[in-house]
């Protein structure tokens, strides 16, 4: 079955950190590129940031809310990839999904009818 | 860097059609052809609709449709039905080498 699944949300301070995984499954994870996408509860999506392929030397790139306090990383000899929060604020508490895209589907199984997948989420909250 | 404007809300009669805007800039939406629309049904992850401003994945129903033009792009879902009822998002690669989405639409179905 093709799939991603999110681990590591929970409580934490404001000012602390936090690492996220996003576990793949049953498609070529190295093929793929991963975004991060969060939401903010009753809000609509935000993208985070993005890891590129081995071919794309895993080049990221990081929407401007985040940008210089989250680090995004992957490590495809164990079909996942992370997200490493630091210096969290109260608005970074939201559901963090994963997304796994490849141009054409090319990564999924033939039997695959989509071009992406996605993680179920895992929710992250800043308080004191 | 703004989102990408939508509008908040839009209706139908179920077998209506239905189209949703999402308007950017020359920077995105108009300088791309890699805009995507997603479907989120409450508490659920977002479903990819359509990608490549019009591409659909296989397992989406011909009902959805997508174009662009100039700034703005827009889905179109004909014969609207029940299920079809759900929050709608475009997303729009950017010049800074980044991606956006559009603060969402909500779809009621009458």
């Amino acid at each position: 079955e093709v799939q991603l699944v999110e681990s590591g949300g929970g409580l934490v301070q404001p000012g602390g950190s936090l690492k996220l995984s996003c576990a793949a499954s049953g498609f070529t994870f190295s093929g793929s590129a991963v975004h991060w996408v969060r939401q903010a509860s009753g809000k609509g999506l935000e993208w985070v940031g993005r890891i590129g392929r081995k071919a794309n030397r895993y080049a990221t790139t990081y929407g401007e809310s985040v940008k210089g306090r989250f680090i995004i990383s992957r490590d495809d000899s164990k079909n996942t990839a992370y997200l490493q929060m630091n210096s969290l604020v109260t608005e970074d508490t939201a559901v963090y999904y994963c997304q796994g895209y490849c141009s054409g589907g090319s990564c999924f199984p033939p039997d695959y009818d989509g071009v992406d997948v996605w993680g179920q989420g895992t929710t992250v909250t800043v308080s004191s | 860097q703004s989102a990408l404007t939508q509008p908040a809300s839009v209706s139908g009669s179920p077998g209506q059609s239905i189209t949703i805007s999402c308007t950017g800039t020359s920077s995105d939406v108009g300088d791309y052809n890699y805009v995507s629309w997603y479907q989120q049904h409450p508490d659920k992850a977002p479903k990819l609709m359509i990608y490549d401003v019009s591409n659909r994945p296989s397992g989406v129903s011909n009902r959805f449709s997508g174009s662009k033009s100039g700034n703005t792009a827009s889905l179109t879902i004909s014969g609207l039905q029940a299920e079809d009822e759900a929050d709608y998002y475009c997303s729009s690669f950017s010049s800074s080498n980044t991606r956006m989405f559009g603060g969402g639409t909500k779809l009621t179905v009458l």
